[in-house]
């Protein structure tokens, strides 16, 4: 098992809808978690981290993390086009570094 | 604004050629840190750095070398090019460890730097 697994999609959504997406992670990561988003040609930007069970909100954004299941997940409200892009699920891997997973594309639709 | 300025866009190689990518950051951070980056595999770490002339390997060293001569300043150096190198390079630095519970993970990337190695 890779230690950061997301599904590289492409997740369509409609435009105002609420945009799930999903990732888990092994034993081999630790407890802190991070969504970046990347657009197309653009690098990584911090959308949110989360390191306690539950959920975390921030504007449309909320993380989720269950560390029982061993699963994070990122819901976006209101999807707007502008959102089109590939979100990166990352955990931290040990002193001083972050392990990506290879992320899930994400298409909002008019 | 944080700037992160990565020294070439785009490079094309020959193998066997030495290469050099260059990162400078102005933001004081200590912390800096190579990646790639290829489809269906997402980003991998090459090295890291903690300090001036500190190096650590990452997840795929090998093939790679680093310096950092100066705090604001991190190059990968690539001995002899191979065509499974060709990849999309990024660079990244923070001013926090990324391993406590407290810490925000926020790296701040540059543009990146895509090679080919023909």
């Amino acid at each position: 098992q890779k230690e950061v697994e997301q599904n590289s999609g492409p997740l369509s959504v409609p435009e105002g809808a609420i945009a799930s997406l999903n990732c888990t992670y092994s034993d081999r990561v630790s407890q802190s978690f991070f969504w970046y988003r990347q657009y197309s040609g653009k690098s990584p930007e911090l959308i949110m981290s989360i390191y306690s069970n539950g959920d975390k909100e921030d504007g449309r954004f909320t993380a989720q993390l269950n560390k029982a299941s061993q699963y994070v997940s990122l819901l976006i409200r209101d999807s707007q086009p502008s959102d089109s892009a590939t979100d990166l699920c990352a955990a931290s891997g040990g002193y001083n570094k972050l392990i990506f997973g290879a992320g899930t594309r994400l298409a909002v639709h008019p | 604004d944080v700037k992160v300025t990565q020294s070439s866009r785009y490079l094309v190689k020959r193998t066997g050629e030495k290469v050099f990518l260059e990162c400078v950051q102005d933001m004081d951070h200590e912390n800096m840190f190579w990646y790639r980056q290829d489809p269906g595999l997402g980003l991998r770490l090459i090295y890291f750095s903690y300090d001036v002339k500190m190096k650590e390997k990452g997840d795929i060293p090998e093939g790679y070398s680093v310096s950092r001569e100066k705090k604001e300043r991190f190059s990968l150096i690539l001995e002899s090019a191979s065509t499974n190198q060709t990849s999309m390079y990024l660079c990244a630095h923070t001013d926090v460890i990324l391993a406590g519970d407290r810490d925000t993970g926020e790296l701040f990337f540059g543009e990146g730097s895509r090679l080919t190695v023909l």
